[in-house]
């Protein structure tokens, strides 16, 4: 069985751009979560899908954080435009049963 | 508003030391409490889950205790090995979140051969 994939593993951008990053869950997990660690802090939770629909947003740090989950299968985070705080490693997760999450190895984005 | 901690924030012991991790948090209504290793610019490997109910749980040589009530969790690691170096993460899921982690920010480990 294939595990959470992320993509791209690595993205360097200037600030003012826009990058899209994409999560691919575990084929039937209805619920996905993205998690974001920044430097010298702790991995936190920025919101959860359950298939296509936002169950929990309260992590997002500010509106040019767009995440979306087409038909419930892969999701995509959207940083428009991108500051140099946004640099860090962007984790996703997918579990069937809330509980047991499987986590993505991340992508690390890192904004000049 | 839960806060996780983990303490120390970096360790190193020579090979064959146990190790002793300490993660503790600040509301005791949880729903379970997991423990994961991370790699250097891997994902995030879970090691030991403990529900609310149990006190702790076993994998070889990684042992988890629980202590709900005084809110804390500890990790020890029998027998350290080098392939033990990696970053120790503690987190929490609330019971009414959802099943959203929070998590401290981390043990750094280094066992010296």
């Amino acid at each position: 069985e294939a595990g959470v994939t992320q993509f791209p593993s690595h993205s360097v951008i200037e600030k003012g751009q826009t990058v899209t990053l994409r999560c691919d869950p575990i084929s039937g997990h209805d619920n996905l979560y993205w998690y974001r660690r920044v430097m010298g802090k702790e991995i936190k939770f920025l919101l959860h899908f359950v298939k296509e629909s936002k169950q929990d947003e309260s992590g997002m740090p500010n509106n040019r954080f767009l995440a979306e989950r087409t038909g419930g299968t892969y999701s995509t985070l959207k940083v428009q435009p991108a500051e140099l705080e946004d640099s860090g490693v962007y984790f996703c997760a997918s579990s069937q049963d809330l509980y047991t999450q499987y986590f993505g190895p991340g992508t690390r984005l890192t904004v000049l | 508003k839960q806060e996780v901690t983990q303490i120390p924030a970096a360790l190193s012991v020579p090979e064959g030391e146990n190790l002793v991790l300490n993660c503790s948090f600040t509301d005791s209504a949880i729903y379970n409490l997991q423990w994961f290793r991370q790699d250097p610019g891997k994902g995030l490997t879970s090691l030991l889950l403990i529900q609310s109910s149990q006190r702790e749980q076993t994998s070889g040589r990684l042992n988890a205790s629980l202590d709900k009530s005084s809110g804390r969790s500890t990790l020890y690691i029998a027998a350290s090995q080098p392939g033990d170096s990696a970053t120790y993460l503690c987190a929490v899921v609330a019971t009414d979140s959802w099943g959203k982690f929070q998590f401290g920010a981390g043990t750094q480990v280094v066992v010296t051969p």
